[in-house]
């Protein structure tokens, strides 16, 4: 059994300041993880994803996530906030068959 | 990346009708197609996966019979909802994956609003 948690609903921000979304998770595997965003009236799109390899996994737009076994999480971060940035993020743990199951969701909002 | 686009992207329908919504992979083959249905400020639920030329898996508590899913060629999976009702109303996402384990691309969606 596999699932995630992402503990914020919300997260605002201001432009040029760190952003962290919080994420842990729980897999009886040795889990795949992801981040992706999702853009109003467009596909979701995969950020990053961490596949066992370094834990320090780098993705697109500055984007970065840490994977941290000892406390079952997989945070996202940026270090400067853009207004382009404001969409809603999902944390997603892979498992076996592939099958990904989606936290509920965080809402990032970029203020000026 | 690849591209996956849904049709149409919203739909409105009274109760007791049918409605198809189309997933397409625009620029590669899908080997394995995925339909997923998200409630207003909920996450994403995995509803079914379709191999293309076989039937589709359901996930547990998932109608069959009123989530009728077809994957009848590479590039094409279909998601009917039967007799749909009220409860039925959401978002179906879609995904599209090329061969292997490869990564899903998600299509943009389909809000379904039924009267």
């Amino acid at each position: 059994a596999q699932s995630v948690t992402q503990l914020d609903s919300h997260v605002s921000v201001s432009e040029g300041t760190p952003v962290l979304l919080r994420c842990n998770y729980s897999s009886s595997y040795s889990p795949s993880l992801f981040w992706y965003v999702q853009h109003p009236n467009k596909g979701l799109q995969l950020l990053l994803k961490y596949t066992s390899a370094a834990t320090l996994v780098k993705g697109i737009n500055g984007f970065e996530a840490e994977f941290k076994k000892s406390e079952t999480s997989f945070h996202l971060t940026k270090p400067s906030a853009h207004m382009s940035d404001a969409a809603e993020y999902f944390c997603v743990v892979g498992g076996g068959g592939n099958k990904l199951t989606f936290g509920t969701g965080t809402q990032l909002k970029v203020e000026l | 990346g690849a591209v996956v686009s849904q049709h149409p992207s919203w739909v409105i329908c009274k109760s007791g009708t049918s409605v198809k919504i189309e997933c397409r992979s625009l620029d590669f083959q899908a080997t394995t197609m995925f339909w997923y249905r998200q409630f207003p400020k909920q996450s994403l639920m995995l509803m079914a996966t379709s191999n293309e030329g076989s039937k589709a898996t359901y996930e547990q508590g998932v109608e069959k019979d009123k989530f009728l899913i077809n994957h009848a060629s590479l590039t094409l999976s279909t998601l009917t909802v039967t007799s749909a009702h009220p409860e039925d109303s959401s978002f179906y996402i879609c995904s599209a994956r090329g061969g292997g384990a490869g990564e899903q691309f998600f299509g943009p969606g389909t809000r379904l609003t039924v009267l």
